[in-house]
């Protein structure tokens, strides 16, 4: 089977840098993704990594380390509309490559 | 495109009774997922299908629970009788097989079983 985890909860304030582990363990292994679900609302795509190494969209980065079977999502210039869940997901497993198995979640917090 | 669209919104039901739950993909997307999320459980897949063929349903939690793709357009979850446990958002998510493999979901179903 798989398993992810990530850290419960994260608080920072504006303009911050925020780092959001994820360890995964999971048979088969096709990439690593990351979304964001405001309260309320539906899970939305931020990024995937298939191979090592870190990938930037904007103000969000995601990195990827196969060997250690880690990942990291990094959000900067932190706003008060970052506060939100951000999802880990593996693809791949018993589910198929193209199944998705979702982390517990990390709610992040931003203050001003 | 409209995205993915899910209906009814809202949805509270008596226990025993059954409930239809309905998504509309993406154009073109050739998967589709069915996810329930719970506070206890988080996000769990239900079955997914690929080109209205189901992949893998391994995830539905029992004989109660169904699910239909009879075109690209359209498919159905149901639970036939409803349970208070089944109580969750249920939501329904499409893809694009030669893309970033990045999942578009809908807004989702409130199901409340009383």
């Amino acid at each position: 089977g798989q398993s992810l985890e990530q850290p419960s909860e994260v608080t920072a304030v504006e303009g911050a840098i925020v780092q959001i582990n994820c360890t995964y363990q999971t048979s088969g292994f096709y990439g690593l993704s990351w979304y964001q679900q405001h309260d309320g609302g539906a899970p939305t795509f931020l990024s995937y990594n298939a191979l090592d190494g870190l990938e930037e969209t904007g103000r969000f980065s995601s990195f990827l380390s196969r060997s250690d079977s880690y990942g990291y999502l990094l959000l900067q210039e932190l706003q008060m509309k970052d506060s939100a869940s951000y999802f880990c997901a593996v693809r791949g497993g018993t589910g198929g490559r193209r199944a998705l198995t979702f982390g517990s979640g990390t709610r992040l917090q931003v203050q001003p | 495109d409209a995205g993915v669209i899910q209906s009814p919104r809202h949805e509270v039901t008596e226990m025993g009774q059954e409930v239809t739950l309905r998504c509309k993909p993406i154009s073109g997307h050739d998967y589709l997922f069915w996810y329930r999320q719970t506070m206890m459980r988080g996000l769990e897949l239900l079955i997914y299908f690929n080109n209205n063929v189901p992949i893998d349903d391994s995830g539905m939690p029992e004989d109660r629970f169904s699910a239909k793709m009879p075109n690209a357009s359209f498919s159905t979850l149901k639970i036939q009788p409803s349970e208070p446990r089944d109580s969750a958002v249920y939501f329904c998510a499409s893809s694009f097989s030669r893309t970033d493999y990045g999942y578009t979901f809908g807004s989702g179903t409130r199901l409340t079983v009383v």
